[in-house]
């Protein structure tokens, strides 16, 4: 089954202790994003990967590090949770242009993150 | 920069009327315009979306959305609505066909009452 798989769906974790959050796409897409999700907010852009080795910064990285070092992997990593970083957060990749359409992405499921 | 806005935080329907979830944009450019829709405990699903085209975009579970550029709109419509349809649901924008800057919403959350 084609889908994007996180891995915790959810965690509590004390501020300052490290952690990473998982991500897995098994459809071999080039794009894979994270996002948090919080009430009123939508949802926010903190990293984005157009490929292996290729990653920049969406609207709210501060505080959040990735890697892209395979094509079906993303992590997202917090280097020194704080509670201000409690959400929902969401990864989510998609297939690399055809035609210069872009066919949306697939999100997992989520993570909940609580931070105390 | 792009924006999206959905005017209504909660929208609620009885079964087997029409829906309606409102969503306006602001782009640079031409917009690219998708719908998501989140159940409850999981992550976000594909509905449908507006590249270019036809105004009137069909989608998954029989939903489909009117592009009006006048209006700079993408409302999200059903024809009748079912109880299973009650979640969360985002419209966002992008302003190019390919890369992967979406900018979402916040979010309308539809209630189908039985």
């Amino acid at each position: 089954e084609a889908q994007v798989t996180q891995n915790p769906r959810y965690l509590i974790t004390v501020t300052g202790k490290k952690l990473t959050v998982t991500c897995s796409q098994n459809m071999n897409h080039e794009y894979m994003s994270w996002y948090r999700q919080d009430p009123g907010l939508g949802l926010r852009q903190i990293y984005y990967s157009m490929n292996v080795e290729v990653t920049d910064k969406g609207d709210v990285p501060e505080g959040y590090k990735v890697s892209r070092k395979e094509k079906r992997n993303f992590p997202l990593i917090l280097e020194s949770p704080s509670p201000n970083q409690t959400s929902l957060y969401f990864c989510a990749s998609s297939l690399s242009v055809v035609g210069g359409v872009n066919y949306g992405y697939t999100f997992g499921s989520g993570t909940r993150l609580t931070v105390v | 920069a792009q924006s999206v806005a959905q005017p209504e935080d909660q929208v609620n329907v009885a079964e087997g009327n029409p829906l309606t979830v409102k969503c306006t944009y602001s782009v640079s450019g031409n917009p690219y315009l998708f719908w998501y829709v989140q159940y409850p405990n999981r992550g976000l699903q594909f509905l449908l979306k507006y590249i270019t085209g036809d105004n009137l975009v069909k989608g998954s579970y029989g939903f489909e959305a009117e592009f009006n550029k006048s209006q700079t709109s993408f409302h999200l419509k059903k024809p009748s609505a079912l109880v299973s349809d009650s979640a969360l649901y985002f419209c966002a924008v992008r302003d190019r066909p390919y890369g992967q800057n979406f900018v979402f919403g916040p979010g309308t959350r539809l209630s189908v009452l039985p």
